[in-house]
């Protein structure tokens, strides 16, 4: 149980376009999601916070016109990169909580790694 | 800051331990955990403690809590060519529950 999926796992776009990412809990329902974004040999680094039916809460940084979140089920959550750049080339990696982990686990994808060239 | 320090690469011998350290940040975090990952892949939980743990065994994985000088350790016994990967600690935030990870740790394990 507690499996995440991500789609697609990998995405090559052409810079200025817009990039949708999905995040889906597969046997639970994800009253919270997270993404996350990692560059190469580095750390996760926290983009937002998701919850379901309102509007994500994002870090300090980390520009909500850009990377534009909407988590509109219990089971489903999107990342959307707009105006790709090739700086905003990265694997991004989401997580879900709920279920049964209650507050402290989350369970996570198995990323996306984008190429914005 | 909410920085949470490992050291950047271990090299270690098949079928030597290899220990794993982890400096936290939040003296308050609930439970920290530790993940792997290998190349090009997303993060598998490994294993996770509670504070009010001291140690925690899980077969080869044995996790060690030092509340009191926020370290945390991660030994791995009889270390396979399987287990080269990044292992990350993470800490969750009191209040928020939000995870805060690690900068990783590179283990290679040579044959």
């Amino acid at each position: 149980g507690a499996v995440v999926s991500q789609h697609p796992s990998w995405v090559i776009c052409k810079s200025g376009t817009s990039v949708k990412i999905e995040c889906r809990s597969l046997d639970f329902q994800a009253t919270t999601m997270f993404w996350y974004r990692q560059f190469p040999k580095q750390s996760l680094m926290l983009m937002a916070t998701s919850n379901e039916g309102s509007k994500a809460t994002y870090e300090q940084g980390v520009e909500k016109d850009k990377f534009l979140i909407n988590h509109a089920s219990l089971t489903l959550s999107t990342l959307t990169v707009t105006s790709a750049h090739p700086e905003d080339s990265s694997f991004y990696i989401c997580s879900a909580r709920g279920g049964l982990a209650g507050r402290y686990e989350q369970y996570f994808g198995p990323g996306t790694r984008l190429t914005v060239t | 800051g909410e920085d949470v320090e490992q050291s950047l690469f271990l090299s270690v011998r098949e079928g030597d331990s290899s220990v794993i350290n982890c400096t936290y940040t939040d003296s308050s975090s609930t439970y920290l955990y530790w993940y792997k990952q290998e190349p090009g892949a997303g993060l598998q939980l490994l294993t996770y403690i509670f504070s009010n743990m001291d140690m925690k065994q899980d077969q080869r994985l044995t996790v060690l809590l030092n509340k009191k000088d926020k370290h945390l350790s991660l030994r791995i016994a009889d270390t396979q060519t399987g287990d080269s990967a990044i292992y990350f600690c993470a800490e969750i935030f009191s209040g928020t529950y939000k995870y805060i990870f690690g900068t990783g740790t590179r283990l290679k394990v040579l044959a």
